[in-house]
């Protein structure tokens, strides 16, 4: 069982539609992290968050707006997004926030498969 | 730019036959990363490894890292049908602050 929890599973929206995606991790890290995963694509890191502070937007379209209010949640508000947008989104978290003499292992949620119609 | 090459995309094996999957980068790595995605699931970490020409088991599994610390292979001995997924790895580049995920090697296995 996967210490982070992401809802909802599966969500479809139309292009026009506002949604939010939610992760909660109960493993008491300190960085979350929202990767999208596309078929044929490598895991594409979107966003992270290092005690609830965002320390990386990577280079993602503004209809993607991520939301930390503490340690333990994440979110990933979704509007007026495009087909192309239709993907799994995972939420991830660390004991500490990836780098260069830190590399705690990635826990990963069961993801979001989002339909954009 | 900087990025990493996962070979092969996929693989096919008779239940019992040996896997290898090959991750490559251009540039000198930090450390590497492995994870697993069963169908309909999610990556989760199998191991690190950091020190160069490092060798890491895990019952049927061996991990290596190469001795120029720019690539590494994960080798499964006898697959099982429990192996069947993608297996990925994961590379902190040196001067990043952040893992860059190979393309991954989808394994299907013929019992």
């Amino acid at each position: 069982e996967t210490g982070v929890t992401q809802t909802p599973r599966h969500l479809v929206m139309g292009m026009t539609n506002k949604k939010s995606l939610k992760c909660e991790q109960h493993l008491g890290h300190n960085a979350m992290y929202w990767y999208k995963q596309s078929a044929k694509k490598p895991l594409e890191l979107m966003f992270v968050y290092s005690l609830e502070e965002r320390v990386e937007n990577n280079s993602v379209p503004s209809r993607f707006s991520p939301e930390c209010p503490n340690s333990s949640h994440l979110f990933l508000h979704l509007h007026t997004l495009q087909p192309e947008d239709s993907a799994l989104y995972l939420c991830a978290s660390s004991q500490e926030r990836q780098g260069v003499n830190n590399n705690s292992p990635l826990h990963f949620g069961n993801g979001t498969r989002l339909t954009v119609t | 730019g900087q990025q990493v090459m996962q070979i092969p995309q996929y693989q096919h094996v008779q239940e019992g036959e040996d896997f290898t999957t090959y991750c490559n980068s251009s540039t000198t790595l930090s450390n590497i990363q492995w994870y697993k995605q069963r169908p309909g699931g999610h990556p989760v970490f199998l191991i690190q490894l950091v020190k160069s020409g490092e060798v890491k088991k895990q019952k049927r599994l061996t991990f290596q890292f190469g001795e120029a610390k720019k690539n590494s292979s994960l080798h499964i001995t006898a697959t099982q049908t429990t192996d069947v997924g993608t297996y990925f790895c994961a590379v902190n580049l040196q001067g990043a602050q952040k893992l860059v995920f190979g393309q991954g090697t989808r394994l299907t296995i013929n019992p």
